[in-house]
């Protein structure tokens, strides 16, 4: 039972131009989202996060949305550099203590 | 700053035969995990340890997974006997507890098992 979703496995976006991530979570009980950044042959890196009493949080060139109603996340990268080619996973908590649960991950390709 | 370390970071072994995995955290960090990761798929939760205590290991296999994390710094993860349906990454993480920090989880670099 995947509570955490990223339907998108790829996507390929020119540089300079925005990058968008989606993530979409099933448990309401969610408070506490990151995003993180994988390279091959690394371990995941964290990225962003955001707590369900915002709805933007901003880092730099990313910025992660929150629609609570929605159930829904998303990952803005804007501009996109080929550097943010990685795989990104979406992670959700319910604050009952530091367990997360994980998305499948979308690998993302900057073209130059 | 040392990240999370993480030993061996490759290993191929037969079937039936035992594996370890050893993990040392961030210095101060008192919250360690261990994840699976399948292909294609993202990490997911094996146990998770507040200092030497194990509080969640409701998703390893006790029939052949077991870990320790004895003096509350450093942990092992083995399996015995291992199968074909191992063959996985092994991620270890960690975070400090009771901080603003505490959801930021660090990972190391993992160890690719193969079971052939």
């Amino acid at each position: 039972d995947q509570q955490v979703k990223q339907n998108s496995p790829s996507l390929s976006v020119q540089e300079g131009r925005i990058s968008i991530l989606n993530c979409d979570y099933t448990n309401s009980m969610f408070d506490y989202f990151l995003w993180y950044k994988k390279y091959p042959a690394e371990g995941p890196t964290f990225l962003i996060s955001i707590s369900s009493i915002k709805d933007k949080n901003e880092d730099g060139r990313f910025t992660v949305f929150l629609n609570k109603s929605a159930k829904h996340l998303s990952l803005h990268i804007v501009p996109s550099q080929p550097g943010d080619s990685a795989v990104y996973f979406c992670a959700a908590s319910a604050n009952t203590g530091n367990q997360f649960y994980f998305g499948t991950g979308t690998s993302l390709t900057v073209i130059p | 700053e040392a990240g999370v370390v993480q030993s061996p970071r490759y290993k191929i072994i037969e079937k039936k035969q035992p594996v370890a995995f050893w993990c040392n955290p961030i210095s101060g960090h008192n919250t360690l995990y261990w994840y699976l990761q399948n292909l294609g798929q993202g990490p997911e939760l094996l146990i998770r340890y507040e200092n030497e205590e194990a509080v969640d290991d409701s998703q390893l296999p006790k029939d052949r997974f077991s870990a320790e994390r004895l003096k509350g710094v450093d942990s092992t993860l083995k399996i015995q006997p291992a199968e074909l349906g191992d063959s996985a990454v092994y991620l270890c993480a960690s975070s400090v507890s009771g901080t603003g920090d505490a959801y930021e989880q660090y990972f190391g670099p993992g160890t690719r098992l193969t079971v052939t």
